[in-house]
């Protein structure tokens, strides 16, 4: 069974500094795909980036990005010039590529870090 | 276009009463999936259809929790007998199809209190 975890419950830095969140995962698969979602207080999980386990390239979308370290299975996530829209809950996501009919789909999550931006 | 909606937002129920919880997801979206979040936690799968049928159920707590998807679109969660400790989020989320790299689009859940 595969398993996440972010070590970090919650984080405060000031606005428009750089702020990394950590994420570990622990799973038997070779091919996977790995997710950050973001829970702002009107509950609605949103997606902020994910990242094939076969691509070497860390995935970027605008002022946020991934380390991601397979052989040390990290996945980090960077949000660089942090603005006060970005407190919310984020969560660490991994789903295996395939594995049959069962168990494959799902997304397992771990226990999340609350973010917390000041102005 | 629209996204996943849940039904109702809130809901308040007494210990040992029936719930209906009701997913409508993104239109087109074949694979939808149920999570719930305890307070403080991540969201746990309970279940996720393909179509019309469960393909995997492996989440589901107990024989309690029930879930249908009967024309492949809307999903109904039903609980029977609520208890204390079923009190939490119930997330639903829609997918284009099943595989690995789709996106999961969520709902913006039903928060039950069981009292």
């Amino acid at each position: 069974a595969q398993t996440v975890t972010q070590s970090q419950p919650e984080m405060s830095v000031q606005e428009a500094e750089t702020v990394t969140l950590s994420c570990t995962y622990d799973t038997s698969e070779n091919n996977y795909y790995l997710f950050w979602y973001k829970q702002p207080p009107s509950r609605q999980m949103i997606l902020v980036i994910r990242q094939e386990a076969y691509k070497q390239q860390n995935a970027t979308e605008n002022r946020f990005s991934v380390n991601f370290q397979k052989a040390a299975k990290s996945f980090s996530l960077k949000i660089s010039d942090s603005q006060l829209g970005d407190t919310a809950m984020y969560f660490c996501a991994f789903r295996a590529a395939w594995g049959g009919i069962q168990g494959a789909q799902k997304l397992v999550f771990g226990q999340g870090t609350r973010l917390t931006i000041n102005p | 276009g629209a996204g996943v909606s849940q039904t109702p937002s809130n809901k308040v129920t007494e210990k040992g009463k029936y719930v209906e919880l009701r997913c409508d997801p993104i239109s087109g979206h074949t694979a939808l999936y149920w999570y719930r979040q305890s307070l403080g936690q991540g969201p746990e799968f309970l279940i996720y259809f393909q179509g019309t049928g469960a393909a995997d159920d492996s989440g589901l707590p107990n024989d309690r929790f029930f879930a249908v998807r009967p024309e492949g679109s809307v999903s109904t969660l039903k609980i029977q007998r609520t208890e204390r400790g079923d009190s939490a989020v119930y997330l639903c989320a829609s997918s284009l199809g099943p595989g690995g790299g789709e996106t999961q689009y969520f709902g913006p859940g039903t928060r039950l209190l069981v009292l």
